[in-house]
Order: structure tokens, then C-alpha cells, then sequence
């Protein structure tokens, strides 16, 4: 069964480096996610691709996230500098609709973030 | 605000007994509901969905249930086992204003399974 891979697994970095979470979605899937889940809180959406165009990033802190789909297939999320607070799992979602299909996404396993 | 929320955080079922997990939202506008599973460590795992021109939907062993007159979903398990233990997260498919959808997950039940 095809998955959403993510890379790395687990990430531990110290404040104010930088630091970068690789999601390949499923193949044929248009629209992909970055969602950010705090140890027992549901997933929050950071931001939404349809194909290589950003369709929602009104909740990343564009001041230090930054994330690129540059050819419509995998992305990459991006924070420099990372603080305290973006401790959490970062997951990476994708659908095989556009952002205006109504229909269930699809999670990868997840990078883990610690930062010290 | 926003919100798709649950009415008990932890949910302690026997090993066999059936479990019902429950979850209110607010936009009564939504028209499609999903439940994840999400196992420690792992991604949130697809179970069920439903549409809000269904109010029961069922799968291998779970049921949805959807009363869209009180904005109220839940998932029913039945015969619920060790591999059922995990946090079920109900998610809102919210039609925004530019015809897109954002899913909206609530903050979760956990399920723990006695043996």
C-alpha cells in the first residue's frame, strides 16, 4: 500500500539552528500538508499545497517556517531559527484531489523535533 | 473560535466490550467527518468517514454515527482489543471561503484497552 514517506524520524537540534523535514507524498497526489502536533493536542495545519502553489499558510510563523514544493511532487519544510517552542511532530499529508475536494487525507509517520 | 472538541480525554474499555468515543463540533456548515487513529509515535491512520447526508456509516467493527441537529459524531469499536489502544481523533472537513476544505482535527481521546 502506497504511504507518505517523511524523513527524518527523529530530529534533535539546539535553539537558533536550523533545521529541514523532507515529505514525499503519495504518487498522483495534487495537494500535500504540513500539519504540527504538540504532545496531546490534535494536528494543526501549517500550510497547503495544490500541486507546487501554496493554497493556505496562514498559520506558519513565516517569520522563521519556510516550505517549498518547487516541482508539485515532494517539499520540504523549513525552520531557521528554531526555538523552544516548535518542539512537536511535524506531520506531512497528502490527497489525491485539489484543495477544494472534500475528501480524507493521508499521514506519513512523522519527524519528531526536540529543541534544547 | 474553531473548533472540533471531545467529551472525555481518556477512555478506559475491557478487553471484548464494545467502546464509544464521542466528539462535538461547531461548523454547522461541515459536511464531511473523518475519524484517525493514532497509535504512539506513529502518523494520525485513516478509519471512517462520513458525509452529512449520512447519519451511520459502518466499517469492520466501527461505526460512525453523525446527529448533525446537535453537531455531535461518534465512533463506536466493537469488541474492542489490545490493538484498538491508541488516541482516535475526530476531524472536520471545513469549506472555507474560497471553495477550498481544512481539515480540523480536535484534541483527541485516548483509548486504553484492559486485558
Amino acid at each position: 500500500e502506497a504511504e507518505v514517506a517523511q524523513s527524518p524520524r527523529y530530529k534533535i537540534t539546539e535553539k537558533s539552528q536550523a533545521v529541514a523535514f523532507w515529505c514525499d507524498p503519495i504518487s498522483g497526489h495534487a495537494t500535500l500538508y504540513w500539519y504540527r502536533q504538540i504532545l496531546g493536542q490534535g494536528p494543526e495545519l501549517l500550510v497547503q499545497f495544490q500541486d507546487e502553489s501554496v493554497v493556505d499558510d496562514s498559520q506558519l510563523p513565516k517569520d522563521r517556517f519556510s516550505a517549498e514544493r518547487l516541482k508539485g511532487v515532494d517539499s520540504t519544510l523549513k525552520i531557521q531559527p528554531a526555538e523552544l517552542g516548535d518542539s512537536a511532530m511535524y506531520l506531512c499529508a497528502s490527497s489525491f484531489g485539489t484543495s477544494a475536494t472534500n475528501e480524507k487525507l493521508f499521514f506519513g509517520s512523522g519527524t519528531q523535533l526536540s529543541v534544547l | 473560535g474553531e473548533s472540533v472538541g471531545l467529551h472525555l480525554p481518556t477512555l478506559s474499555v475491557q478487553e471484548g466490550d464494545n467502546s464509544i468515543i464521542n466528539c462535538a463540533y461547531s461548523n454547522s456548515a461541515s459536511d464531511y467527518f473523518i475519524w484517525y487513529k493514532q497509535e504512539s509515535g506513529k502518523g494520525p491512520q485513516f478509519i471512517i468517514d462520513i458525509r452529512s447526508n449520512m447519519d451511520k456509516r459502518q466499517g469492520q467493527r466501527v461505526t460512525v454515527l453523525l446527529n448533525k441537529t446537535v453537531k455531535h459524531l461518534s465512533l463506536q469499536i466493537a469488541a474492542t482489543q489490545p490493538g484498538d489502544s491508541a488516541v482516535y481523533f475526530c476531524a472536520e472537513n471545513k469549506a472555507l471561503p474560497d471553495s477550498s476544505y481544512k481539515l480540523i482535527f480536535g484534541s483527541g481521546t485516548r483509548l486504553l484497552v484492559r486485558p
